[in-house]
């Protein structure tokens, strides 16, 4: 049982740049969510999805896109990278919302230069 | 601006200690509060969570004190160990959306 994977583990980017996270899980869990984790900021949370084909902004949602086609997995999208979004990226999944355990990825360093 | 604040943001101790994170906030709609424990190149993982009609929860050594009027509440670590050096997040709730504090990062000494 792998719970969540985040795919790439660590990137670097060109200004300008685009990419895409992937976030999968097997649990079956029906709430996802992307959020950054920066020093002396905590986790802040970036968009989040309560199920298959729905998803909502959350705190610091600019220069961010994301789907959740199918709902195993949630996608976090970069258009043009700035530096500002450099940064250790976080899916977590729940079953359903709050008063359920939230399960992380192991997080993906994203540097953009 | 942080809507968890959370202190101190480090703390040593020695190995048997009781160390005490704090964690405020302001919005009276957060309505569950759980804390995460986060060792270096890892996910934050569930430590122990407590709701605002309890004052107090205990799991094992992790014993979380919530003061509901205060707007306050604190995780304690009993007995603390080399094991539980690591960095700690309390976070609140409220509907879709989990507030994080800044974290603490603990060191417990042998």
């Amino acid at each position: 049982n792998a719970g969540v994977t985040q795919t790439p583990k660590f990137r670097v980017l060109k200004t300008g740049q685009s990419m895409t996270l992937l976030c999968a899980q097997d649990m079956n869990h029906e709430y996802m969510y992307w959020y950054r984790q920066d020093p002396g900021m905590g986790l802040r949370l970036i968009h989040y999805s309560v199920g298959e084909g729905t998803t909502a902004k959350g705190e610091v949602p600019d220069g961010y896109n994301v789907s959740r086609l199918k709902k195993q997995n949630f996608l976090l999208g970069l258009e043009s990278a700035a530096p500002s979004q450099t940064s250790v990226y976080f899916c977590a999944s729940q079953v359903r919302g709050k008063n359920t355990e939230a399960f992380f990825g192991q997080g993906t360093r994203l540097t953009v230069v | 601006q942080q809507q968890v604040k959370q202190s101190p943001q480090s703390l040593i101790v020695q190995k048997g200690g009781i160390p005490i994170i704090n964690c405020a906030y302001e919005n009276t709609a957060f309505d569950y509060f759980p804390w995460y424990q986060q060792f270096p190149g890892k996910g934050p993982a569930l430590l122990i969570a407590i709701r605002p009609d309890v004052s107090e929860k205990k799991e094992g050594r992790f014993t979380i004190s919530f003061n509901k009027s205060a707007k306050q509440f604190s995780l304690h670590i009993m007995d603390s160990q080399p094991g539980d050096s690591a960095t700690y997040f309390c976070a609140a709730w409220n509907n879709n959306d989990m507030r994080f504090g800044a974290g603490t990062r603990l060191t417990v000494k042998p």
